[in-house]
């Protein structure tokens, strides 16, 4: 149930752009996404319920395609605070309870 | 508004023994998630509790167990430790779970011996 998510690892100059791929074997609910910096708690980014909707958070969107059981986190113009782990959260049908993948590692240099 | 408290921070426990975390939940929020955080794993769903019960357990042992109090306060018990349990514990409240975001705790670090 675990989702899988790619790349592992990234590591980006300022500026640059990134795609986060989270894809599951299972029917979603929705898909949520975190970010964790070394030695914090996780952080929410943003939730995307079935329907393909595409969210967006400053520079960072993401989409969500149901009848792929794919979502994908996009990060445009990186900054040096995007540095971190992020982590996508699904949830099938039966409802609470996140399944997240075992996250990707994003650094960004200057 | 202040945020999800988990306590303790750290623990240090040998093999055999039991544990209890707790989690206070931002105020207003019902619901409840445990997670398992290891490095080679990531972040494992334990279990999730609104308005004290049970709605939902992960993959895990019968060892690990919940509960969650009236005021939404919850903790989680693990019994007979054993090395593999060595994690980093978070809790996340939500006002429901589902379609909601959840907000993490700073979690209990906790080592077997």
């Amino acid at each position: 149930q675990q989702p899988v998510q790619s790349p592992q690892a990234v590591i980006l100059r300022e500026g640059e752009d990134a795609v986060i791929n989270c894809s599951s074997s299972k029917a979603l609910y929705s898909v949520h996404w975190y970010r964790q910096k070394h030695g914090e708690a996780p952080v929410f980014l943003m939730i995307l319920l079935k329907g393909g909707e595409q969210k967006g958070h400053d520079k960072i969107s993401a989409s969500f395609n149901e009848k792929k059981q794919q979502s994908s986190l996009y990060l445009t113009a990186s900054q040096l605070s995007y540095s971190g782990t992020y982590f996508c959260g699904t949830e099938g049908n039966s409802g609470y309870a996140l399944n997240f993948g075992k996250g990707t590692s994003l650094l960004v240099t200057p | 508004k202040a945020g999800v408290t988990q306590t303790p921070r750290y623990l240090i426990k040998t093999r055999g023994q039991q544990v209890t975390l707790s989690c206070s939940p931002i105020s207003g929020h019902r619901s409840v998630s445990w997670y398992q955080q290891t490095p080679g794993q990531g972040l494992q769903f334990l279990f999730e509790y609104f308005s004290e019960t049970q709605r939902n357990k992960g993959n895990f042992p019968g060892r690990f167990s919940g509960r969650q109090f009236s005021n939404s306060r919850s903790e989680m018990n693990v019994s007979t430790l054993e090395l593999g349990d060595s994690a980093l514990y978070l809790c996340a409240s939500s006002r429901d779970a589902s379609n909601q975001p959840q907000h993490f705790g700073d979690g209990t670090r906790l080592s077997i011996l």
